[in-house]
């Protein structure tokens, strides 16, 4: 299996322009977790679906971020309209049913907002 | 006071010692621990999970201590490559996995 992909890898965009970032869970997985990593906050769960469901998205800053799942195998965090302040690191990580297992990291997107 | 913390270090060791870090958590509702490792510019990974009565994995032992409310992760006959940050996880209830701002650990030669 290749493991979680998102792309793009790196992201530089310029204030008030849309960015979405994509992420592939691997197969089979039933759980996909967006989060957000910065020097300042560590990593912070963003969002999370079970099923294609989004379960939990008490850790979405703003409305400016959105989150869609619309199959097993694709995920898409959008933010409209991007700020610098939302420069940082994106992961999206899966996992499978089972209780207490472990999760998947994708190699991240590092988004850049100038 | 935060639900999990770590110290951030850094911890300056050098090769071949042992060394151990703890990570406090505030829910004694929490069900299940990890440890994490990030290494610079790269995904975290799972280091190990960490069992109620202790598990071992090579020159890696974690801990739990319920009562106090803390885990722990030491590291024997440390290496270079050992040289990271270590991210304590804990699952609060299904899915709400709680992270650490991690440990960092840098192995000196």
């Amino acid at each position: 299996d290749a493991g979680v992909i998102q792309s793009p890898r790196h992201e530089v965009t310029e204030m008030g322009q849309e960015v979405t970032l994509r992420c592939k869970p691997i197969s089979g997985h039933d759980y996909l977790f967006w989060y957000r990593q910065t020097m300042m906050r560590g990593l912070e769960l963003l969002i999370y679906f079970n099923n294609n469901v989004p379960i939990d998205d008490s850790g979405m800053p703003e409305d400016r971020f959105s989150a869609k799942m619309p199959n097993a195998s694709f995920s898409t965090l959008k933010i409209q309209p991007s700020e610098p302040r939302d420069s940082a690191v994106y992961f999206c990580a899966s996992s499978s049913e089972r209780v207490n297992t472990e999760a998947f990291f994708g190699q991240g997107t590092r988004l850049t907002v100038v | 006071r935060k639900e999990v913390e770590q110290d951030p270090g850094p911890f300056n060791v050098p090769e071949g010692a042992t060394v151990a870090f703890n990570c406090t958590y505030s829910n004694s509702a929490s069900q299940s621990f990890f440890w994490y490792r990030q290494d610079c510019r790269k995904e975290p990974k799972l280091l190990m999970s960490v069992y109620s009565s202790g598990n071992e994995d090579g020159r890696f032992t974690a801990q739990l201590n319920r009562a106090s409310q803390y885990i722990s992760l030491l590291i024997r006959d440390s290496k270079l490559s050992d040289s990271a940050t270590y991210l304590c996880v804990v699952n609060v209830r299904n899915y709400q996995l709680i992270w650490g701002a991690g440990t960092k650990l840098i192995i000196k030669p």
